[in-house]
């Protein structure tokens, strides 16, 4: 089984729609998690930081729940410009990336 | 500033050759990494360097040899490379590892083809 798992997608959905990414994650012992954003041909960037129960940046909110062991990133109000790979990552020691979820915004 | 910088962008290498991938970052992190990512697939690490120290090699083949010269600097050196080599090479840096929280910071990469 995979240390962290995630839905692959694609996701394709209209602008201005809300949409959900998951992730699940086996290590107990992960501490942190993140999301971080990859464009095509490009570098991961960070995106959010998860450190607790949550945090929200403008259209983006994430979610850890440790209890059940996954963490989830909302976007809301979705834009164009949102079109990439999301990948989740939890540190446990080092940095386990799940495999990422394209998304697409269609116009 | 949070920038990672790496050189080259792209590289075209026969399987007999030697060549280097650099990294380098100023933003005092004292943890340094490689990661290995084919195309759709996630990042892979390959090496950690704390202190400028390797902390950790992820059983990467003996033809991939990082160094690191100094806090700032990341080399990987390639010599005898295989052609399912070729991939996008990631250099990332952190504060320290072993912190929870930890965030990672990734350069550009370079693309990597090796015939």
């Amino acid at each position: 089984r995979k240390e962290v798992e995630q839905d692959p997608g694609p996701f394709n959905v209209p602008e201005g729609a809300t949409v959900a990414f998951n992730c699940t994650y086996s290590n107990s012992a992960s501490q942190s998690f993140f999301w971080y954003r990859q464009d095509c041909r490009k570098e991961p960037k960070l995106l959010m930081s998860v450190y607790s129960s949550g945090n929200e940046d403008g259209r983006f909110t994430a979610q850890l729940n440790r209890a059940s062991q996954y963490i989830s990133l909302l976007i809301r109000d979705s834009k164009l410009s949102d079109s990439a790979t999301y990948l989740c990552a939890g540190f446990g020691g080092q940095l386990t990336f799940g495999s990422g979820t394209q998304l697409t915004v269609l116009p | 500033d949070t920038e990672v910088t790496q050189t080259p962008k792209h590289l075209v290498m026969g399987m007999t050759n030697k060549k280097s991938l650099k990294c380098e970052q100023h933003m005092g992190h004292r943890a340094m990494y490689w990661y290995k990512q084919k195309a759709k697939k996630p990042p892979e690490l390959m090496f950690v360097y704390s202190y400028e120290k390797l902390s950790i090699n992820e059983s990467v083949p003996s033809r991939f040899s990082p160094e690191c010269p100094n806090s700032s600097l990341l080399n990987l050196h390639l010599h005898a490379l295989q052609p399912e080599d070729s991939a996008l090479y990631l250099c990332a840096s952190s504060q320290m590892i072993g912190r929870a929280g930890e965030t990672q910071y990734f350069g550009p990469g370079t693309r990597l083809l090796v015939l």
